[in-house]
């Protein structure tokens, strides 16, 4: 069965903290992806990974950076939250070359 | 204009009825076509996956693909209250991105 794990469910950050968000995919997966979900705006891509240390923007890059060391984990930092990076982060992962992306449950990041 | 245009909803029906969700886009470019449950608080899910026009059917889902009039639905027969979550589209036009719908919430009461 496809597994997504997301290191944490819910995490309460101070502004400037820097916050590590930890994923880890079992099935082999090439492809990973990090996206943010807000209410209305739906899910929009952050940053994604083709291969190991092989990293792309995605569309709303700004004020993250990435990480992937291995081919099982895609990691997202933020190097100083801010309030405006409160919000639902799913990690997604996918065979190279076929469009379905299996999502992990999601980490709810709240920056007071 | 956004790519992928979904009525937010919330959708409320009965349990039993027929529910009809929809997303229009703008690219006609798009060739593969998906849709994602989530359960709230949890990630999505893939429910349905169709390449280009027509239909397919798994079990009480059918999700429907009009080329022509950049519309894509996905039908819900025989509703159960299990079945209450945030249906989001998702398309894309080769293997690189996949683009989302903003989601329909749907709540099936008893």
């Amino acid at each position: 069965d496809v597994k997504v794990t997301q290191s944490s469910r819910y995490l309460v950050k101070r502004t400037g903290e820097k916050v590590f968000l930890e994923c880890v995919q079992d099935m082999d997966h090439e492809n990973m992806f990090w996206y943010r979900q807000d209410p209305g705006l739906g899910l929009r891509l952050i940053y994604f990974s083709y291969d190991v240390k092989m990293k792309e923007k995605g569309d709303i890059p700004e004020g993250y950076s990435v990480s992937r060391e291995k081919k099982e984990r895609f990691s997202l930092i933020l190097e100083s939250a801010s309030t405006n990076q409160t919000s639902m982060y799913l990690c997604a992962s996918r065979t190279s070359g076929k469009n379905i992306q299996y999502f992990g449950a999601g980490t709810r990041l709240s920056v007071l | 204009q956004k790519e992928v245009e979904q009525d937010p909803g919330p959708l409320s029906v009965p349990e039993g009825a027929i529910v009809s969700l929809n997303c229009t886009y703008s690219n006609s470019a798009f060739q593969y076509f998906m849709w994602y449950r989530q359960y709230s608080r949890k990630g999505p899910e893939l429910l349905m996956y169709t390449y280009s026009s027509g239909n397919k059917e798994d079990g009480r889902f059918t999700a429907q693909v009009d080329k022509s009039s950049k519309y894509i639905s996905l039908f819900i027969r025989d509703s159960q209250p299990s079945d209450s979550a945030t249906y989001l589209c998702a398309m894309s036009y080769n293997t690189d991105k996949l683009i989302f719908g903003t989601g329909t919430r749907l709540q099936v009461f008893p």
